[in-house]
């Protein structure tokens, strides 16, 4: 079982809907999770970090957690195609070691 | 600029010859982290740094790759005896408290 699992994709979301992205990870005692943009050809930025269980909002996108099932989602509302990118989950692990998963492409179609 | 750095920013070797890369980290970050990523996938952790010590090394990084950090300040990645599965993009990322930071990357090419 890998770490970090996301789908990988791609998925198509037209524009001004809500694109809703999932990860779950397999280690229970994980305390810190984030969310990363990817364009392509570019590193990752940070979206969003979340710690305790339930949603936290940062203008279009939520993020929420329920570490009960081990599942992060990341929602984002009002789509722009300027959204489309690859978007990784990362995970740290105990103190120090942050995993990501493998993405997922999200398009937005005008 | 206050950013992650890292040089070069593109790197084309022959197999079998050895390549080395720096990061220069975020000044106040003391946490600093390799990744390696391939088409499609997401960063593959390498190895961690807090201050000069290397703290964590995957186990799947084999013996050709090592990096330093010795005045805990930049870093430096060394991959001898390039293979073209080496071929990747390596990035490097900083840490404060809970923001990790990456740096543009180092894509290379063996040959």
């Amino acid at each position: 079982q890998k770490e970090v699992e996301q789908n990988s994709g791609p998925l198509s979301v037209p524009e001004g809907a809500i694109a809703s992205l999932n990860c779950t990870y397999s280690d229970r005692g994980s305390q810190s999770f984030f969310w990363y943009r990817q364009y392509s050809g570019k590193s990752p930025e940070l979206i969003m970090s979340i710690y305790s269980n339930g949603d936290k909002e940062d203008g279009r996108f939520t993020a929420q957690l329920n570490k009960a099932s081990q599942y992060v989602s990341l929602l984002i509302r009002d789509s722009q195609p300027s959204d489309s990118a690859t978007y990784l989950c990362a995970v740290k692990l105990g103190t120090s070691k942050i995993i990501f998963g493998s993405g997922t492409r999200l398009s937005i179609r005008p | 600029d206050t950013g992650v750095s890292q040089n070069p920013r593109h790197k084309i070797t022959k197999r079998g010859q050895n390549v080395t890369f720096r990061c220069d980290p975020i000044s106040e970050h003391n946490r600093l982290y390799w990744y390696r990523q391939t088409l499609g996938q997401g960063p593959e952790f390498l190895t961690y740094f807090q201050n000069e010590a290397q703290l964590e090394k995957s186990r799947l990084l084999s013996d050709r790759f090592s990096a330093e950090r010795p005045k805990g300040s930049f870093s430096t990645l060394e991959i001898q005896r390039t293979e073209q599965g080496d071929s990747a993009m390596y990035l490097c990322a900083s840490r404060n408290e809970e923001t990790q930071y990456f740096g543009p990357g180092t894509r290379l090419l063996v040959l």
